[in-house]
């Protein structure tokens, strides 16, 4: 089944633990990307990759790390979680490397930062 | 910069309603527009996608059509059912930095 997924689903941590988030899809495309949801002010773009090893900023990357080594795989990796981090975390993917098209997404991740 | 907005946030409507969803964005420089279903907890399903040059794209009982010129675009759900009851968001792709924006979405409830 062609599919994005994200793991872990839920995560609760602390102030200042390293952790990763996980994406993968299986389709083989070019564009990953990862947004964060919050009440009132939508889904944000936070980093973009159109292919291996490129990626760039979206409009909120502060406080985020991403890597693009693998295609399938594009991890989301906060280095230093703070409480203004807690947010739902979807992963996104599109055949295309710029983006262009129909974007698939992943089931989200609900992070709580305490 | 690229912003989009759609109006009610949210819409009660009784089954079998014909009704229509409005997105709005400012800059028509665009690629494509995209319409979305979320529901609660869940990740987002694309619905459609029309290219920035075609006028409408329809799949089973949705049409959503694109002006771009005037930055707006509708999404039309007929003989609505309770199982329709979601949040609808629209986003537009700009091409210049690869970017999609998306608006804070509708949330639609279809009472039976």
């Amino acid at each position: 089944e062609a599919q994005v997924t994200q793991n872990p689903r839920y995560l609760i941590t602390v102030t200042g633990k390293k952790l990763t988030v996980t994406c993968s899809q299986n389709m083989n495309h070019e564009y990953m990307s990862w947004y964060r949801q919050d009440p009132g002010l939508g889904l944000r773009q936070i980093y973009y990759s159109m292919n291996v090893e490129v990626t760039d900023k979206g409009d909120v990357p502060e406080g985020y790390k991403v890597s693009r080594k693998e295609k399938r795989n594009f991890p989301l990796i906060l280095e230093s979680p703070s409480p203004n981090q807690t947010s739902l975390y979807f992963c996104a993917s599109s055949l295309w490397s710029a983006g262009a098209d129909t974007q698939y997404f992943g089931p989200g991740t609900r992070l709580t930062v305490l | 910069k690229q912003e989009v907005t759609q109006i009610p946030a949210a819409l009660s409507v009784p089954e079998g309603e014909n009704l229509v969803l409005n997105c709005s964005f400012t800059d028509s420089a665009i690629y494509n527009l995209q319409w979305f279903r979320q529901d609660p907890g869940k990740g987002l399903t694309s619905l459609l996608l029309i290219q920035s040059s075609q006028r409408e794209q329809t799949s089973g009982r949705l049409n959503a059509s694109l002006d771009k010129s005037s930055g707006r675009s509708t999404l039309y759900i007929a003989a609505s059912q309770p199982g329709d009851s979601a949040t609808y968001l629209c986003a537009v792709f700009t091409g210049a930095n690869s970017k999609l924006t998306f608006g804070k979405g509708i949330t639609l409830s279809v009472r039976p």
